[in-house]
């Protein structure tokens, strides 16, 4: 099975930051990745899919890249509604397994 | 406008079963594989099964292959997961969702409101 890991798992941030945040795969997984937001009691929501494809709806500012085993995350400047919990997930084979998750908090 | 509603969660037993359903609106459901993801409290995402548009592929995640069996009805556009030999450990939140792109590459674009599942004695 294709593990993901992320960094970083916890991060505190200001309205107006930029975040990065580092999805790395066990194995090369091309650009069979995505990236949701989960805010709590919701469901996740897709925001980047194809490692750097904008999801129709989402904002500009969120921005994805990557290929085989290093992928990143970037929110050019963050916005009081993205607190949130960010998770990657491999789609290039079964088990569809995400990562651990990467809170971003108000600091 | 594309929906899905999960129901049939609830509190069960160890070792007993329960049969999750999604119920699929605003697209044409038999189009499309469908996929469960679970969420344990305070955890993170789990990815539970996969079915093809027409069933042909199903696939599961190791913790629950051999115990939860995933099927659809495309005549009624419903997405559904039958739980047995339930344990602590299954105890979550379950969301039905939908993938897009072929093999997977688009990603889940929308996803249920999810179903408490919650095993206990």
């Amino acid at each position: 099975d294709i593990q993901l890991t992320q960094s970083p798992s916890f991060l505190s941030a200001s309205v107006g930051d930029r975040v990065t945040i580092t999805c790395r795969a066990s194995q090369g997984i091309s650009s069979y990745l995505a990236w949701y937001q989960q805010k709590p009691g919701k469901a996740p929501k897709l925001l980047i899919y194809a490692a750097s494809t904008l999801q129709s709806g989402v904002p500009s500012r969120f921005s994805g890249s990557g290929s085989g085993t290093e992928f990143t995350l970037t929110i050019s400047s963050l916005q009081p509604e993205d607190f949130a919990t960010y998770y990657c997930q491999q789609l290039n084979s079964y088990p569809f397994t995400f990562g651990p998750g990467t809170k971003v908090d108000i600091k | 406008e594309v929906q899905l509603v999960e129901s049939g969660g609830g509190l069960v037993k160890p070792g007993g079963s329960l049969r999750l359903s999604c119920a699929a609106s605003g697209f044409t459901f038999s189009s499309y594989s469908m996929n469960w993801v679970r969420q344990a409290p305070g955890k993170g995402l789990e990815w539970v099964s996969s079915i093809s548009s027409s069933s042909s592929y199903i696939y599961y995640a190791d913790s629950v292959k051999g115990r939860f069996t995933i099927s659809r009805d495309n005549a009624k556009n419903s997405l559904y997961l039958q739980m047995n030999s339930l344990r602590a450990e299954d105890t979550a939140v379950y969301y039905c969702a939908r993938e897009v792109g072929s093999g997977g590459t688009g990603g889940f674009d929308y996803w249920g409101q999810g179903t408490l599942v919650t095993v206990s004695s």
